[in-house]
């Protein structure tokens, strides 16, 4: 079945660095892909999201990167802070009726 | 401006009972959606709703599963007989029309003993 999912399961990364998680997916009908952060004992917070349209989109210390080539998607966090530790889940949608996540990767920002 | 809010947030019940889970949408949104979580995993997709309707449960459990949105009011989970298999986190998302950004709640814990 289509699936969406992570290459690595944990990521440390030193405070100050960038930092860079990847997602595959499978399903070559998804137009919309979101990127959101999971704290522990909370919901989804969003981060970023980009329609297949576009292959970068740029916010605040984050930028996100399409190929659908490849069917490849990655947030690239910027001068990581201990706030940034978190679980970061990958999704796909069509329509963004209904999204399939990822597994997710644990990130964990080394002071 | 509130976000989406649910409760309550931790919930235990013994098997055999009945579950319920409110989910009150950011204001402004009509469309609610509903994800389950176990420890360690995705989110898994259950049922999206518009005000009164139904839209896609294609992610829900067919026997003891249901789910509402009512002209007023907050969306309900509901889960009937609840088994051990039930114990997860579920989230709801809400958004003020399809293909808009889901914003998620804090969630409501389920555990069942």
């Amino acid at each position: 079945g289509e699936s969406v999912g992570l290459h690595l399961p944990t990521l440390s990364v030193q405070e100050g660095d960038n930092s860079i998680i990847n997602c595959a997916y499978s399903n070559s009908a998804s137009d919309y892909f979101i990127w959101y952060k999971q704290e522990s004992g909370k919901g989804p917070q969003f981060i970023i999201d980009i329609r297949s349209n576009m292959d970068k989109r740029q916010g605040q210390r984050v930028t996100v990167l399409l190929n659908k080539t490849v069917k490849h998607l990655s947030l690239q966090i910027a001068a990581t802070q201990p706030g940034d530790s978190a679980v970061y889940f990958c999704a796909e949608g069509v329509g963004n009726e209904k999204l399939t996540f990822g597994t997710g990767t644990r990130l964990t920002i080394i002071p | 401006n509130a976000g989406v809010m649910q409760n309550p947030r931790h919930l235990v019940r013994r098997r055999g009972q009945e579950a319920r889970l409110r989910c009150s949408p950011m204001k402004g949104h009509s469309h609610v959606y509903w994800y389950r979580q176990l420890p360690e995993e995705g989110l898994k997709f259950m049922v999206y709703l518009q005000k009164e309707n139904i839209i896609d449960e294609s992610g829900m459990p067919k026997e003891r599963f249901s789910a509402e949105f009512p002209k007023e009011g907050p969306s309900i989970l509901r889960i009937q007989q609840v088994v051990r298999g039930d114990s997860a986190a579920y989230f709801c998302a809400s958004s003020p029309r399809v293909g808009d950004t889901q914003y998620f709640g804090p969630g409501t814990r389920l555990t069942v003993l």
